[in-house]
């Protein structure tokens, strides 16, 4: 199986301060024939399910703001809050598709200092 | 309204069953594959197993494999996991998923609310 390593496992950061959370594969999400990672990022807020926002590494979903960016190729990603928001606390996930056995990260814990 | 229902969780001794149920609605249930995630409380995500839209290929987590079987009836919009031998570390919400796009396994878009299982003696 694909091992998904985020960092850091929690951070804190200010109102309107940019987030960055990070995602390391074991092996390369990237399929060369379409030329797309197979990474997506979740995030989830306590008592709810997780939420879809970043799909193919970089590609907002419908209805994400656009604070929210997807970055990176191969093994390394990264997910990026611009401005961050009250809203945005929530533990946020990285998941890789490329292998038929679909793998997450740990989580990272995101709060407001 | 586009949902998904999961019931059937409850509270199991070990080596006993239970069968989950998800109840799709709001879209055309048959063209799309369909998946269940876990998740200990407080703890991670973990994929469990998933199944392509005519249930002719089905493919499990290696801590599940030989225990759990999935299956759909596209007639009755339904998603099942069958659960036989169950573990105390099998305790977790189980959640049924429904990729983005039909046709395709990856981005996972619809989430139900999820189920818990919880195995003790």
């Amino acid at each position: 199986d694909i091992v998904m390593t985020q960092s850091p496992d929690s951070l804190a950061v200010s109102l309107g301060e940019r987030a960055t959370i990070n995602c390391k594969s074991s092996q390369s999400v990237l399929y060369r024939s379409s030329n797309k990672n197979y990474l997506g990022w979740y995030q989830q807020k306590p008592g709810q399910p997780p939420k879809l926002l970043i799909y193919w590494a970089s590609t907002r979903e419908s209805g994400v703001p656009d604070r929210f960016s997807g970055s990176g190729s191969g093994t390394d990603f990264t997910l990026t809050i611009s401005s961050l928001q009250a809203e945005d606390v929530a533990v946020y996930y990285c998941q890789q598709y490329l292998d038929a056995r679909i793998t997450f990260g740990q989580g990272t814990r995101l709060e407001i200092k | 309204e586009v949902q998904l229902v999961e019931s059937g969780g409850g509270l199991v001794q070990p080596g006993g069953s239970l069968r989950l149920s998800c109840a799709a609605s709001g879209f055309s249930f048959s063209d799309y594959w369909m998946q269940w995630v876990r998740q200990v409380p407080g703890r991670g995500l973990v994929w469990v197993s998933r199944i392509n839209s005519d249930g002719s290929h089905i493919v499990y987590a290696d801590s599940v494999r030989g225990r759990f079987t999935v299956s759909r009836d596209n007639a009755k919009n339904t998603l099942y996991l069958q659960m036989n031998s169950l573990r105390t570390e099998d305790t977790a919400v189980y959640y049924c998923v429904r990729p983005l796009n039909s046709g395709w396994y990856g981005e996972l878009k619809l989430w139900g609310q999820g189920t818990l299982v919880t195995v003790s003696s």
